[in-house]
């Protein structure tokens, strides 16, 4: 199993401009998540899925939106970057039953000039 | 809204020496608490947890952790560092329960430990 999967691993964007993270889990979990890993502010949650078709805002979710049309996949969209939103970015995934018990993925870094 | 307090940003200690990271969480609820490390250039991966029971909690790599319901702690603790235990450290606390908010972990800020050779 390849686990959790974060495409692109690297990424340089111009303030304004958009851009679209996937996530991808091969290990048939329900639960879906975004974080932004900030130095000195841990993780933060921004979106997060229950399920295919169903979303919802986490603690920072300003600027941002998702989508979860397949199982597997859970894509995370910044319409129109901002330098605020430098970070790097994890994915993770969790089986339904033990939702505590989340697997990440390996991160994408994401810088806006 | 539950928190995590991690008391330490950035510790630095000799091999051999014993590590103790302080986690303090704000619910008072029941609550499952983990430890993830992040090593450097990699991903976060869970190094123990816990649930219910015995509150003295084994992980890998050496690594323990203990609960202490009445100061809402859970610390992390390790006799003896070596260098390659030199990595990034989160607590991170759910509650126990069926609703909303039970698969939401809430990550404390994090704590660097280097490990000199």
């Amino acid at each position: 199993n390849a686990g959790v999967t974060q495409t692109p691993k690297f990424r340089v964007l111009k303030t304004g401009q958009s851009m679209t993270l996937l996530c991808a889990q091969d290990m048939n979990h329900e639960y879906m998540y975004w974080y932004r890993q900030d130095p000195g502010m841990g993780l933060r949650l921004i979106h997060y899925s229950v399920g295919e078709g169903t979303t919802a805002k986490g603690e920072v979710p300003d600027g941002y939106n998702v989508s979860r049309l397949k199982k597997q996949n859970f894509l995370l969209g910044l319409e129109s970057a901002a330098p605020s939103q430098t970070s790097v970015y994890f994915c993770a995934s969790s089986h339904r039953d033990r939702s505590y018990e989340q697997y990440f993925g390996p991160g994408t870094r994401l810088t806006v000039t | 809204a539950q928190s995590v307090s991690q008391h330490n940003h950035h510790v630095i200690l000799s091999e051999a020496a014993s590590l103790e990271l302080g986690c303090n969480y704000s619910y008072g609820g029941t609550v499952n608490l983990f430890w993830y490390v992040q090593y450097p250039g990699q991903h976060l991966q869970l190094l123990l947890k816990y649930f219910s029971g015995d509150p003295l909690v084994k992980g890998i790599k050496g690594f323990e952790a203990e609960f202490i319901k009445s100061k809402f702690s859970f610390n992390l603790r390790k006799p003896s560092v070596q260098w390659s235990d030199t990595a990034e450290y989160f607590c991170a606390v759910t509650r126990l329960y069926s609703g909303a908010g039970s698969y939401q972990l809430t990550f404390g800020k994090g704590t660097k430990l280097s490990v000199i050779p």
